[in-house]
């Protein structure tokens, strides 16, 4: 089945530095990830739509110079949270699609960021 | 925009009772619709799913119904193991692009 990695499951950083976070498709090639944020006790809110090769679409309110969002192949994502701060401690789920029609989708593990 | 919403946040069930799950969903162009199991610290697990030109699909132990009439998502789960303790999400979906999501029903299965 298909299968999508994601990396690092649990990360702390201090305030002001940066942390990337990857999303692999395992055994199938991904021409669409998605990257969301679940708060706790809440519901998983996109974030983000990247496509391989392209620029990531956006959500509303999604500041886009803060999450930096690379789609550089068919296999790998990675979502970049810049100069991170409290606010942004969450819990952050990739999920790939596979290329063509009607292809499912796929969740990551997901990871918890702590900012401190 | 439009969302997915839920009726019922929480759910209690006694082990071995069947559970119903609801979701009632706002965008009537939406032609897909997947259930989510999310167990504490994970990401969600695909359970099953409809398509909109159906009103019920059946899985192992689960069954999901679709009402477009009342634009209403239902999952059953028959039997429930101490396993199905989670929170379910429904997701909708049109035009193969994004899902959106439920707020979420957490499942406790009682012992």
């Amino acid at each position: 089945g298909a299968v999508v990695s994601q990396h690092p499951s649990r990360v702390i950083c201090k305030s002001g530095t940066s942390v990337k976070i990857e999303c692999r498709s395992l055994d199938f090639q991904a021409t669409t990830m998605f990257w969301y944020r679940q708060f706790p006790k809440q519901s998983l809110m996109l974030m983000a739509t990247s496509n391989e090769g392209s620029k990531a679409t956006y959500e509303q309110g999604v500041e886009k110079d803060k999450f930096l969002i690379n789609h550089a192949s068919l296999t790998l994502s990675t979502l970049t949270v810049t100069s991170a701060h409290p606010e942004d401690s969450s819990f952050y789920i990739c999920s790939a699609r596979r290329g063509g029609g009607g292809g499912g989708y796929t969740f990551g593990s997901g990871t918890r960021l702590t900012v401190v | 925009g439009e969302s997915v919403g839920l009726h019922l946040p929480t759910l209690s069930v006694q082990e071995g009772d069947n559970s119903i799950i609801n979701c009632a969903y706002s965008n009537s162009a939406s032609d897909y619709f997947i259930w989510y199991k999310q167990e504490s610290g994970k990401g969600p697990q695909f359970i099953i799913d409809i398509r909109s030109n159906m009103d019920k699909r059946q899985g192992q132990r689960v069954t999901v119904l679709l009402n477009k009439t009342v634009k209403h998502l239902s999952l059953q789960i028959a039997a429930t193991q101490p396993g199905d303790s989670a929170v379910y999400f429904c997701a909708e979906n049109f035009g193969n692009e994004k899902l959106t999501f439920g707020t979420g029903t957490r499942l406790t299965i009682i012992p």
